[in-house]
């Protein structure tokens, strides 16, 4: 079946430092890949996207590569700020999902000291 | 009006009550679905609907059943609730079939007494 697994949190950082977090997958087919936050007391927004492998999806400085290969999304932002203090959801959808059924990963808590 | 409204946002019921949850969206999607987000835990797929039928029941508990009666709304209802139940229930919607990506609402944070 498909999975999804981001590195374990919480990642604590310093204002203006470069952000990673790790995420890899299997899929049983060509998977669409995503990247939801959630900001504390909301729910899920799609951040990013990408579609086909080599696609990059970038959104508000964020940036993730679909790398089939190595069958990976890593979430990267060149300097974070206190506002990206959140939760950070890696996703699949899987080609062959009936119902548009999204695999998620367990979430990384991303906390951004000033 | 944003995507998807889910209300109330927050919700304490007794073990004993019942209450629904309501989620509406407003982005013609044809699919909907119910996650549970409890703390510390992976979020959880509970029911989908697309095209108005239920496609996916993940060994929900009977006490939550659900209730499409069209394609903007979806209710969750609850009945004689577990403290353990307590958690966030979050909305979604997308439109199928294709591979876009599904929009949420803001949950109900629900707790049981």
């Amino acid at each position: 079946g498909d999975s999804v697994t981001q590195m374990e949190g919480p990642v604590t950082l310093s204002e203006e430092a470069f952000l990673t977090i790790n995420c890899t997958y299997t899929a049983t087919g060509y998977p669409s890949l995503f990247w939801y936050v959630q900001y504390p007391g909301e729910g899920l927004q799609l951040l990013l996207k990408a579609t086909k492998a080599d696609d990059k999806g970038s959104n508000k400085g964020f940036e993730a590569t679909y790398r089939k290969e190595t069958t990976s999304f890593h979430l990267e932002k060149g300097s974070v700020q206190v506002s990206d203090s959140a939760v950070y959801f890696c996703a699949l959808l899987d080609r062959d999902n009936a119902g548009n059924m999204l695999t998620f990963g367990g979430g990384t808590r991303l906390m951004v000291k000033p | 009006e944003t995507g998807v409204t889910q209300t109330p946002r927050h919700l304490v019921m007794g073990m004993t009550n019942k209450k629904s949850l309501k989620c509406e969206q407003h982005l013609g999607h044809n699919a909907m679905y119910w996650y549970k987000q409890s703390a510390k835990k992976p979020l959880e797929l509970m029911f989908v609907y697309s095209l108005e039928e239920r496609v996916e029941n993940n060994s929900v508990p009977s006490r939550f059943s659900p209730e499409c009666p069209n394609s903007s709304h979806l209710f969750l209802h609850l009945h004689t609730l577990q403290p353990e139940d307590s958690a966030l229930y979050l909305c979604a919607s997308s439109q199928v079939p294709g591979r876009a990506e599904a929009f949420f609402g803001q949950g109900t944070r629900l707790t049981v007494v």
